[in-house]
């Protein structure tokens, strides 16, 4: 069974910190992988994709390990802002094209 | 800005009732999905569609069945409410890049609650 797992948390963390959180999937024929965010009672939404060589998208850093199959985010000087639950996506190669997972998301609080 | 759109955001049936949920994206994706999201319990895939009249299960297809006659345009429908399908429900779509699935858009949900 393909398994995408997070760390549910919640992570309780004041403004300024850096958080990172993980994800571990247990295909190695892992196609992309994607970040979402979710804010409370809203959609999913698209933070941003996690390319092979790693990329930034401001305060946020997204890594893909093939070798040891997981991806991170790391968010530096943390807002108010960004508590939300974020989930991890993973797709899958071959086969139909629902091989999609997400994560349970992984639970963030920023506090003042 | 890709747009998904879904027919109501907040709906209160009876059980036994036939309900139906519509989606409606304008980015001419070929693919949309179906979810339901409970608490602890994360993102379950009811049913997704790759084409117009294409339609395959996913994790959760009990109790539900789905139509998709043209491509913009995706409904779930749940033949005879019960009450355990009271639920938050996504409709998603993304495109496909060759064999890839791209990255997924959603709509803002229908709160269903069956009584």
């Amino acid at each position: 069974r393909k398994e995408v797992e997070q760390d549910p948390g919640p992570f309780n963390v004041p403004e300024g910190a850096t958080v990172a959180f993980n994800c571990t999937y247990s295909n190695s024929a892992s196609q992309s992988f994607f970040w979402y965010r979710q804010d409370c009672r809203k959609e999913p939404k698209l933070l941003m994709s996690v390319y092979s060589s790693g990329n930034e998208d401001g305060r946020f850093t997204a890594q893909l390990n093939r070798a040891s199959q997981y991806i991170s985010l790391l968010i530096r000087d943390s807002k108010l802002s960004d508590s939300a639950t974020y989930l991890c996506v993973v797709t899958f190669y071959g086969g139909s094209q629902g091989n999609l997972i997400f994560g349970k998301g992984t639970k963030l609080s920023v506090k003042p | 800005d890709v747009k998904v759109t879904q027919s109501s955001r907040y709906l209160v049936k009876r059980t036994g009732e036939k309900v139906f949920l519509e989606c409606v994206q304008d980015m001419d994706h070929e693919n949309m999905f179906w979810y339901r999201q409970d608490p602890g319990l994360g993102l379950r895939l009811i049913y997704f569609s790759y084409d117009v009249k294409m339609k395959e299960k996913g994790d959760i297809p009990e109790g539900y069945s789905v139509s998709r006659e043209k491509k913009e345009r995706f409904s779930l429908i749940l033949e005879s409410a019960s009450t355990n399908q009271t639920s938050m429900y996504l409709c998603a779509s993304s495109s496909i890049q060759g064999v890839k699935l791209r990255e997924q858009y959603f709509g803002p949900g229908t709160r269903l609650t069956v009584t």
